[in-house]
C-alpha cells in the first residue's frame, strides 16, 4: 500500500524566514497523484496543489513553491518570506490511480512567529 | 452554494450508543469519502463511495457502517461507539476519485465518546 511520510512534526520560524516542509512517499504504481493541503486553526482543509507522476516540473504560486523529485520520491513544499497567516498544519497526500485510497502523511504543524 | 456540509459539528455520546454523522454535498460529485483525523496519524480513510449504492472499505473501517441511497448524502454510523472512536471526522467529495481529482472537504465533526 502507498505511504506518505512527513518527518517534521512541528516547525517554528520567525516571520519572513523561508521554510521547507518535507514529504516522502512510497508507491508501486507508475501513475499517481500528490497533493498538499493546509489546515488552518479554524480546522477546515484547504487544497493547495496537485501533481501527477508524469509531471516533474516544479511549480511556483506566489510565495509557495513545490519541488517534485521522482528520483528521491519527494514532494517538498517551500514557503518564502513566511507570514503569521501561514501558521497551520500542512498535509501531504498520495493517491494511486489503481485505487481510491488517498493516503495522508501525519502532517507538519508550522508556527510562524511575528 | 453550500458545497459540502456536515452535521452535527460537535457531538458527545456515551460508550455503546449508536451515532450517525451526516454529510451532504451539492455538487453532484460521484465520489464521497469519510476520514478520521487523529493526532500523529493525519487523516485516515474509513469508507468511500463511488456512486449511489456503491461503497467500499478504506484503511480503518472497523466499527463503522455507511450507506449511500442518494448521490448527495453519505451518512456514517457508529453502531456501538467506543472511546477509541473519539476523533474529528471529515467528509469529502470529488468528481472522479481515480483521476486524481482533488477532494473537497467538509468542515468536520468533532465526536467525543465518553
Amino acid at each position: 500500500a502507498q505511504k506518505v511520510t512527513q518527518a517534521q512534526t512541528e516547525i517554528s520560524v520567525v516571520e519572513k524566514e523561508d521554510v521547507t516542509l518535507d514529504c516522502v512517499y512510497e508507491t508501486r504504481d507508475t501513475t499517481y497523484y500528490l497533493f498538499w493541503y493546509k489546515q488552518p486553526p479554524s480546522g477546515e482543509l484547504v487544497f493547495l496543489i496537485r501533481r501527477n507522476s508524469f509531471d516533474e516540473q516544479n511549480e511556483i504560486s506566489g510565495r509557495y513553491s513545490w519541488n517534485f523529485q521522482k528520483s528521491t520520491s519527494s514532494f517538498n513544499f517551500t514557503i518564502t518570506a513566511s507570514q503569521v497567516v501561514d501558521s497551520a498544519v500542512y498535509f501531504c497526500a498520495l493517491s494511486e490511480a489503481s485505487n481510491n485510497d488517498m493516503r495522508f502523511g501525519a502532517g507538519t504543524r508550522l508556527t510562524v512567529k511575528p | 452554494d453550500a458545497g459540502i456540509t456536515q452535521s452535527p459539528r460537535y457531538k458527545i455520546t456515551e460508550t455503546g450508543r449508536q451515532v450517525t454523522l451526516m454529510c451532504h454535498q451539492t455538487w453532484s460529485h460521484s465520489y464521497m469519502f469519510w476520514y478520521r483525523q487523529d493526532l500523529g496519524h493525519g487523516l485516515r480513510l474509513i469508507y468511500y463511495s463511488a456512486a449511489a449504492d456503491i461503497t467500499d472499505k478504506g484503511e480503518v473501517p472497523d466499527g463503522y457502517v455507511v450507506s449511500r441511497s442518494k448521490t448527495e448524502n453519505f451518512p456514517l454510523t457508529l453502531e456501538s461507539a467506543t472511546r477509541s472512536q473519539t476523533s474529528v471526522y471529515f467528509c469529502a467529495s470529488s468528481p472522479n476519485g481515480r483521476t486524481g481529482d482533488e477532494q473537497y472537504f467538509g468542515p468536520g465533526t468533532r465526536l467525543t465518546v465518553t
